[in-house]
This record gives C-alpha cells, structure tokens and sequence, in this order.
C-alpha cells in the first residue's frame, strides 16, 4: 500500500524559512518523479514543485522559483521541500504528490495527508 | 504557462442526476487531462487520466471525454458519496496546472 507522510509544517514568520519532509512508502521510490502541491485556505490547488526519480531534474513555477527547493533522499524514500524567504501568500496546506508514471510531469496518483504552513507575524 | 478553466464554479444538483463538468484549456494539451475529487479536510483524489481512463477501484459512474482544449468530466448517477468539488489538471509540460475546481452540492 502506497503511503505517503508529510511533516515539519507550522508557524513561520515572514522571512522564516521551513522544511518539510515526506516519507514515503508501499512502492519503489527511485524510480518515480515526486511533486508538493499546494492549497491555501479555501482555494484551488497550486503546483509547488517536482523532482524526478534519480533527484537530477526539479521543476518550480514562477512564483516559488529562487525561494523553494525541492530534493529528495532515496535511501531513506524521503521527500523535501525547503522554503526560504517565506510570505504570507505561501500559507497553505502542502500536499506531498507521488508522480503517476516514471518520467517527471504527469498526474498524481498518490497523495500524502497535507501539512499545514501558516506564514504570520 | 497553460491555464485551465472550469465551468461551472458550483453545481447544485439532486442524487440520481446526470452532471456533467466542463474543463477548457488556453492552448491544446491533446489528452494530458487528469481529474481529482477533494472532500472538505482531505487529500484530492484521482478519479481519471488521460482524460478518459478511469483509475482502478474508481466507479464507471465516472467518465471523461475531450481532446485538444476542451474536456468534460461526467457523473452518469450522482451518488451522496460524490458531492465533493472536482478539479482538472493538465500535464502537457513540465508545469502541470490546476482549473479552479467545481463545487458539486446537495440541491
């Protein structure tokens, strides 16, 4: 069974940086690109980030490039998504995303619980 | 970057009815289409891919069709499980993008 658990959201001052983790399991990690999603409070969903399998391409849109970095650790199955120079627009319940297909861009089949990222002074 | 809009923005509508949602993208995406359904509190949930395969263990109540830019998304018998907002996703490119979601509520 695919699991997929995401950790270290919380309370952050604009400015702050924060990392959050997903770990996860029940299928081969390596070999699968893996996503964070994003939705604020209320809204729609909002694609964050992607990496591929091997951690050797990430993709970010706009709005988070230069801030938001995505790696991974494969010999722990483990997801990262380090934020930087946090705004209050960037509150949102984070959504850890397992790609769908091998190659980098496409759906998502799995999705973790969500941690939530309250940006507040 | 593509954008994906959906109509309508809410659905109010009876159990047993036909529903039929509607996603159009600014530029032709052939038939990289995905489709979610998110409860309140909850992860969202792939319903199809490839905008008409079902996900296995998901109900044949569910279908899509559509090619190029536009897309519908269709509840044969709406089910009281089903009242749920429903969302559209392309990934076309690397930079996979989400409609704005269509709320489907208890008339």
């Amino acid at each position: 069974e695919v699991q997929l658990l995401e950790s270290g959201g919380g309370l952050v001052q604009p400015g702050g940086s924060l990392r959050l983790s997903c770990e996860a399991s029940g299928f081969t990690f390596n070999t699968y690109g893996m996503s964070w999603v994003r939705q604020a409070p209320g809204k729609g969903l909002e694609w964050v980030s992607t990496i591929s399998g091997s951690g050797g391409s990430t993709y970010h849109p706009d709005s988070v490039k230069g801030r938001f970095t995505i790696s991974r650790d494969n010999s722990k199955n483990t997801l990262y998504l380090q934020m930087d120079s946090l705004r209050a627009e960037d509150t949102a319940v984070y959504y850890c995303a397992k790609e769908a297909l091998a190659a980098a861009g496409n759906y998502f089949d799995y999705w973790g619980q969500g941690t939530l990222v309250t940006v507040s002074s | 970057d593509i954008q994906m809009t959906q109509s309508p923005s809410t659905l109010s509508t009876f159990v047993g009815d036909r529903v039929t949602i509607t996603c159009r993208a600014s530029q032709s995406i052939s038939s990289w289409l995905a489709w979610y359904q998110q409860k309140p509190g909850k992860a969202p949930k792939l319903l199809m891919y490839k905008a008409s395969s079902l996900e296995s263990g998901v109900p044949p109540r569910f279908s899509g069709s559509g090619s190029g830019t536009e897309f519908t998304l269709t509840i044969s018998s709406l089910q009281p499980d089903d009242f749920a907002t429903y969302y559209c996703q392309q990934y076309n490119s690397y930079s996979p993008t989400f409609g704005q979601g269509t709320k489907v509520e208890i008339k």
